[in-house]
């Protein structure tokens, strides 16, 4: 199966701009999504389709893919932004999925 | 409103056998994949497999498989996963989530989550 790898952590100041990437073959052929998870809560969909936005999220949060890399963007990140976010997407097979190994969110 | 109601919390001895569930609402229970997701303490997520309740066809993870079953029951629109006997390593947070179906593949509803504690 596939492999999705991300970051540990990252940090961002109050109000400036962080990325977060996902790196894995099969992203050059399926889409991603990415889940923010709070501490003590079930995961919620941010991103869908590599850069599709579920109602509700905010347009701070956008998604991009560029070969075997996808990305989540926080513009002007809030306090609310800090969490766990995990990229997810088919494996190479294209029958199975598989989430990145996660990134901390902190927001300083 | 779509909702997927989880079991609660359990703690069980290594050996024995346990089935969670998953209870679906506000939606077409058989038209919709549910999967499941393993959250082991202070760890990332983990996809374990899914299943289609129309028709059961089921996709396992190949790290899950033969350790644990997933099923669903139609009539009472109940997805499951059940293990045969429990290892402590089992001990985790389990998440059923349903795919969406509008072609593209993600998981757009979440369970609560069930506390798993597997100790002798």
């Amino acid at each position: 199966s596939s492999e999705l790898t991300q970051d540990p952590a990252v940090s961002v100041a109050l109000g400036q701009t962080v990325r977060i990437t996902c790196q894995g073959d099969s992203l050059r052929n399926h889409d991603a999504s990415w889940y923010q998870q709070k501490p003590g809560q079930a995961p919620v969909v941010v991103i869908y389709g590599n850069n599709k936005r579920p109602s509700g999220i905010p347009d701070r949060i956008s998604g991009s893919s560029s070969g075997n890399t996808a990305s989540l963007t926080i513009t002007g990140a809030q306090a609310e932004d800090e969490a766990d976010y995990y990229c997810n997407a088919r494996d190479n097979s294209g029958y199975q999925f598989v989430f990145g190994t996660g990134t901390k969110v902190t927001v300083l | 409103e779509v909702q997927l109601v989880q079991s609660g919390t359990e703690v069980k001895r290594p050996g024995e056998s346990l089935k969670i569930s998953c209870k679906a609402s506000g939606y077409s229970f058989a038209s919709y994949w549910i999967g499941w997701v393993r959250q082991m303490p202070g760890r990332g997520l983990e996809w374990m497999g899914l299943i289609f309740p129309g028709d059961s066809d089921t996709r396992y993870n190949p790290s899950f498989q033969g350790h644990v079953t997933i099923s669903a029951d139609k009539s009472i629109t109940t997805a499951y996963l059940q293990w045969r006997s429990l290892k402590a390593s089992d001990t985790a947070m389990y998440y059923c989530a349903r795919r969406d179906t509008s072609g593209w593949y993600y998981f757009d509803q979440w369970g609560q989550g069930t506390l798993l504690t597997v100790s002798s």
